[in-house]
């Protein structure tokens, strides 16, 4: 089975500071995907990237960064908190294929609090 | 680009009856589409998929869904729920050029006793 970590399950940080949330996968996928899932809103994609050191901004990229320095890792970066990215984040991964046809696989999310 | 339209924000059903979740979708050609589930505390997990052939297509856990291009719909279907489908449902679309998913905002599932 496809294994995707989040480091943490919870998280609290205060208004300003650099956030890094990172993520792991063991399933040597090319595919990774940063979302932030807010209630009524459902899951909004933040970044994803489809190689080591590529990515591309999702819909909602204001606020944040990426890192994918190795395949198995992708981290997503606050520049500085607000308390508006309070939110649960989502990290999935998926294997390459035809445009979405690859199913992601889901971590179990970190929910984020800033204060 | 795509988009995707669940209107239903919370059902609630009784266990051992039938469930149904809709799911409307927007995109120009033929999409890829998706049924996911999340349980308390927990990431999402696919149920089904579909992306061409027979529009009924079958999941996970005894759920299915039916592609129906006339209504731009995916409805998920269960014949008989039990305790342990109480979760979040989300409907995903996605297309041929383009590796992201647009998702809907989610159904929340209660199974009363």
């Amino acid at each position: 089975d496809v294994k995707v970590t989040q480091s943490s399950r919870y998280l609290v940080k205060r208004t300003g500071e650099k956030v890094f949330l990172e993520c792991v996968q063991d399933m040597d996928h090319e595919n990774m995907f940063w979302y932030r899932q807010d209630p009524g809103l459902g899951l909004r994609l933040i970044y994803f990237s489809y190689d080591v050191k590529m990515k591309e901004k999702g819909d909602i990229p204001e606020g944040y960064s990426v890192s994918r320095e190795k395949k198995e890792r992708f981290s997503l970066i606050l520049e500085s908190a607000s308390t508006n990215q309070t939110s649960m984040y989502l990290c999935a991964s998926s294997p390459p294929g035809q445009g979405s046809n690859q199913p992601q696989h889901f971590g179990d999310g970190t929910r984020l609090s800033i204060l | 680009a795509q988009s995707v339209t669940q209107p239903d924000i919370h059902i609630t059903v009784s266990e051992g009856a039938s469930l149904e979740l809709r799911c409307n979708y927007s995109y120009g050609a033929t999409p890829y589409l998706f049924w996911y589930v999340q349980s308390p505390g927990q990431g999402l997990q696919l149920l089904l998929k579909y992306f061409s052939g027979d529009t009924l297509v079958q999941g996970i856990k005894g759920f299915e869904a039916e592609f129906k291009r006339s209504q731009s719909s995916f409805n998920l279907r269960k014949p008989s729920v039990h305790w342990s489908d109480a979760a979040e449902y989300f409907c995903a679309v996605g297309a041929r050029n383009d590796y992201k998913l647009s998702f809907g905002a989610g159904t929340t599932v209660t199974v009363r006793a």
